[in-house]
């Protein structure tokens, strides 16, 4: 089975602190993907970065860096110097490719509160 | 990436009514996939809808219920049938292409059953 952890419900902040949302996986599958995605009050998912397995290099993308961690089975996710646009739902997702089926495991979510 | 036309973007229905869900794709796709988020709550996955065939569906999902079509390689429908309050949620649209295993989502139906 396949399942993703989003211990943080909410976290709240105030403008130009760093933030990070933690997520923790399970598969057993050898190759998989891991995914963030962002929900802004509007609903809509905004895709924000894919990982694969075997690639355990840590991205960064402007305010918003990853932390990829095999040993833990973590994709930890900051955003640095955070902004009230920041404000959203944010999911981390899981799919497993050993077993051939597409289908996306999503976490339960943190939202990201951020205060002016 | 795909973009994902999804209609209508939100509804207010009467219970005991039906709603078709429309998501149109502007390049062919492998995979359809359709989700919903009650409130405050994930994702989770309904079914895959599967061009030509049968949509599959998830655990705790009925064809009866959540009727869904696929004519084509751009388009599906989902029709929430015999609504309820508890039917009350986001459904998104997602799709895949090709061998790419990004997931590109639709701008979601909000539905509320009144």
């Amino acid at each position: 089975a396949q399942k993703v952890t989003q211990a943080q419900t909410e976290i709240s902040v105030v403008e130009k602190e760093d933030v990070t949302l933690d997520c923790v996986y399970e598969t057993r599958d050898t190759t998989y993907y891991l995914f963030w995605y962002k929900q802004p009050p509007s609903g809509e998912l905004v895709f924000l970065i894919r990982r694969n397995s075997f690639d355990e290099q840590n991205e960064i993308s402007g305010r918003y860096s990853w932390n990829f961690q095999k040993s833990t089975s973590s994709f930890n996710f900051t955003i640095t110097a955070s902004q009230v646009v920041d404000s959203a739902v944010y999911f981390c997702a899981l799919r497993g490719m050993n077993t051939g089926f597409q289908k996306l495991v999503f976490g339960t979510g943190t939202r990201l509160l951020v205060s002016p | 990436s795909a973009v994902i036309s999804q209609k209508p973007s939100r509804d207010i229905c009467q219970r005991g009514t039906s709603l078709t869900i429309q998501c149109q794709v502007d390049s062919q796709v492998t995979m359809m996939f359709w989700y919903r988020q009650q409130p405050g709550q994930s994702l989770t996955l309904i079914a895959t809808a599967n061009q030509g065939s049968e949509a599959t569906y998830e655990s705790g999902f009925v064809i009866d219920k959540f009727p869904i079509s696929r004519p084509n390689l751009t388009f599906s429908t989902l029709t929430v049938s015999n609504m309820s309050p508890e039917d009350s949620s986001i459904y998104l649209c997602s799709v895949v292409q090709g061998a790419f295993v990004g997931y590109t989502f639709g701008s979601g139906t909000r539905l509320t059953v009144v």
